[in-house]
C-alpha cells in the first residue's frame, strides 16, 4: 500500500512565524500535491510538483511556497503565517506512469492553528 | 473556470438502504472521475474511479455511473452499513493538466 506520511498531526504556531509542513511518500511517485481543506470549501490545491525541483502553482498559492529537493519529500512553507492560514493541510502523491490522471493517495493531514 | 458541483451536502439514510450522491462537471474535456471517502481524522481515500470510455463501474456494494452527454456522474452505495458513514468527495480532471477539480463533499450519515 502507498504510504504518505505527514510529519505532524497537529501544529500550533504564531502569526509571522515561518512554518514548515513536511510530507514523505514511499512509492516512488513522480507527482506530489499540497491541499488545504476548509469546511464547505472542499479541497483546494495550493501547489503541486511533477518532478524533483519542479513546482506548479495551484488555485491558492498566495502566502505559500514549496520545496522538492528529493523525489520522496515535498515541503510546504508558510513564509509568514497569518490567522487565515489556520486550516487542515493535506499532502498527496500519484504515479506519473500512465498519464496525468492517476489516483492520488493522501496523508492523514496536519491541522494547523495560527494564533 | 472549471467546477464540479456535488449534491446533496448531507445525506441521511437508514442502515441497509441505498445512498446516491451526484456530481456535475463543467469541463467537457474531463475524462477521469474519482470518488474519495474521508473518515473523521483521516485523509481522503480513493474508493472507486471511472474513466470516460466506460459508463458504469462496480466494486462490491459501490458503483459509479457516468453520463458524458449530461456531464454528470453519480456514486451509488447499496446495503449501507454504519462504516459507510463519512464524507464523500467527487472530482474530475482531464488529460491536459494534473489538477483534480473537487466537489464540496457530501456528509453521509447511516442511521441504525
Amino acid at each position: 500500500d502507498v504510504k504518505v506520511t505527514q510529519s505532524s498531526r497537529y501544529l500550533v504556531k504564531r502569526t509571522g512565524e515561518k512554518v514548515f509542513l513536511e510530507c514523505v511518500q514511499d512509492m516512488d511517485h513522480e507527482n506530489m500535491f499540497w491541499y488545504r481543506q476548509d469546511p464547505g470549501l472542499g479541497l483546494r490545491l495550493i501547489y503541486f510538483s511533477y518532478d524533483v525541483k519542479m513546482k506548479e502553482k495551484g488555485d491558492i498559492p498566495e502566502g505559500y511556497s514549496v520545496s522538492r529537493e528529493k523525489k520522496e519529500r515535498f515541503s510546504l512553507i508558510l513564509e509568514s503565517a497569518s490567522t487565515n492560514q489556520t486550516s487542515m493541510y493535506l499532502c498527496a502523491s500519484s504515479s506519473g506512469t500512465g498519464g496525468r490522471n492517476q489516483p492520488q493517495h493522501f496523508g492523514d493531514g496536519t491541522r494547523l492553528s495560527i494564533l | 473556470g472549471e467546477n464540479v458541483e456535488q449534491h446533496p451536502s448531507t445525506l441521511s439514510v437508514q442502515e441497509g438502504d441505498s445512498a446516491v450522491i451526484k456530481c456535475t462537471y463543467s469541463d467537457s474535456a474531463s475524462n477521469y472521475f474519482p470518488w474519495y471517502k474521508q473518515e473523521l481524522g483521516k485523509g481522503p481515500q480513493l474508493i472507486i474511479d471511472i474513466r470516460s470510455n466506460v459508463g458504469e463501474k462496480k466494486d462490491q456494494r459501490i458503483a459509479v455511473t457516468l453520463n458524458k452527454t449530461a456531464k454528470h456522474f453519480s456514486l451509488h452505495i447499496t446495503e449501507t452499513q454504519p462504516e459507510d458513514s463519512a464524507v464523500y468527495f467527487c472530482a474530475a480532471s482531464s488529460d491536459s493538466n494534473y489538477q483534480l477539480i473537487w466537489g464540496a463533499g457530501t456528509k453521509l450519515i447511516i442511521k441504525p
